[in-house]
């Protein structure tokens, strides 16, 4: 079955600048990759997501990057702000034959002021 | 009901007790999953539902039965409750196989196994 890699676990970055957390999966077929983002005491909510016949995805300050040769995706945040403390959470799934998501183990994401 | 909706929101449960845990979605999705939520282990499959009428197991379906009776609920059982089952739950659910859309997600079950 499908794997998924998430790094880093917890990530600091000041307020303004860019965050970057990075997901490796393990099975070829993937070919659909959402992140998601929960605050504290709430459910995870999609904020973007990237299907394999792209290699880039951006909505305002969030973009998503896919490089299906090495398996890897990653979520770039930019001017990031104090209500951008959250975890994050990756996912891949293959289309299919198989609804399921795989999630990564998440990135605790703090702005500092 | 406005998308999908778990109850209850929290619980407190003596080990042994048996427990239902309700999901309720009206968006008519097809597909339907529990996952549970422990620190730094990320989100874990439980169980799953691709359609009314049929279930499926995920990653740690030992301990928890569910059912599909229709497509708006898909409840989670845990017979007979121990420690380790203190987690939050979330039900999930999704558009048609193949749809490419992400899930939604309800707000969670906080349950406590003492």
């Amino acid at each position: 079955g499908e794997n998924v890699e998430q790094h880093p676990s917890t990530l600091s970055v000041q307020e303004g600048d860019s965050a970057v957390i990075k997901c490796t999966y393990s099975d070829s077929a993937s070919n659909y990759f959402p992140w998601y983002k929960q605050e504290l005491g709430k459910r995870p909510q999609l904020i973007i997501d990237i299907r394999s016949n792209v290699g880039e995805k951006k909505d305002q300050r969030i973009a998503v990057t896919l490089n299906k040769t090495a398996k890897h995706f990653s979520l770039h945040i930019t001017e990031t702000q104090p209500e951008d403390s959250a975890v994050y959470f990756c996912a891949a799934r293959a289309n299919f034959g198989n609804e399921k998501l795989t999630f990564g183990t998440g990135t605790r994401l703090t702005i500092i002021p | 009901i406005a998308g999908i909706t778990q109850a209850p929101t929290s619980q407190i449960l003596a080990a042994g007790r048996r427990m239902t845990l309700r999901c309720t979605q009206d968006m008519r999705h097809n597909a339907m999953y529990w996952y549970r939520q422990d620190l730094g282990l990320g989100l874990r499959l439980i169980h799953y539902s691709n359609t009314a009428g049929t279930t499926g197991k995920g990653e740690v379906p030992d301990g928890y039965s569910v059912s599909r009776a229709n497509t708006d609920d898909f409840p989670l059982t845990l017979a007979s409750a121990v420690p380790s089952q203190t987690s939050v739950y979330f039900c999930a659910s999704s558009e048609s196989q193949g749809s490419g859309y992400g899930y939604t997600f309800g707000s969670g079950t906080r349950l406590t196994v003492v």
